[in-house]
């Protein structure tokens, strides 16, 4: 079955430092990968998806993923940290084909002034 | 522009009461509708999703039911709610492709 894993419950990053947001995926075909954000009693809002081509997509706020088939990863990354990043983070799949998005865990990220 | 409305915001019932939560859609046609379920502010779990009227999928064995009665809205029910059925429930809509999807702002629910 299709799933991914978000190992890190909480990541504590200063302000102005760079972030990583670590994802990896569990499909046995080609994934569609996806990462959301959502603020505090919201609903999810999409951040960037990789579908095909460079490995490395931008996506809203500065945010950027890279996508590693040899590893089965799909980071989320941002050189320079905000406090206002601070919010739950969703990695999400979706097998071609399917209508359906199954969703990691969560990661909370904490940004300190 | 497509919008996302989902009510009410908040919501408590007490055991063994009925449920209805309501999701509409705006300013598209033929969206693939998803109710998802959030516990204690964390994972996200599929509950149902209809890719048209009267085509819903249950992904999870439960007490919830849904139903999509016209085409931009969604209908999540129970018959008799249980504790357990507390938790923050997120209504979304996305293309034929499934690829983005929208969230609506979400019904925290508590059952006493």
């Amino acid at each position: 079955a299709q799933s991914v894993a978000q190992p890190e419950d909480q990541v504590n990053v200063a302000e102005g430092n760079p972030l990583t947001v670590k994802c990896t995926y569990s499909v046995s075909g080609n994934p569609y990968l996806f990462w959301y954000v959502q603020y505090p009693n919201r609903g999810l809002q999409f951040l960037l998806k990789y579908i095909t081509g460079d490995n490395l997509v931008k996506g809203s706020y500065g945010f950027e993923a890279e996508f590693n088939k040899s590893q089965t990863s799909f980071h989320l990354k941002k050189p320079s940290a905000l406090v206002s990043d601070s919010a739950l983070y969703f990695c999400a799949v979706r097998l071609t084909g399917f209508q359906k998005l199954v969703f990691g865990t969560g990661t909370r990220l904490l940004v300190s002034p | 522009s497509q919008t996302i409305h989902q009510w009410p915001a908040t919501l408590v019932q007490p055991v063994g009461s009925p449920l209805s939560l309501e999701c509409t859609v705006e300013g598209t046609s033929n969206p693939n509708l998803y109710w998802y379920r959030q516990a204690a502010g964390r994972g996200l779990q599929l509950l149902f999703y209809s890719i048209g009227i009267d085509q819903i999928s249950s992904e999870v064995p439960q007490n919830l039911s849904a139903s999509r009665p016209q085409d931009r809205q969604f209908i999540l029910s129970s018959k008799k709610l249980l504790l357990s059925d507390s938790g923050f429930y997120l209504c979304a809509w996305s293309g034929s492709s499934g690829e983005k999807l929208f969230f609506g702002s979400g019904t925290q629910l508590s059952v006493l």
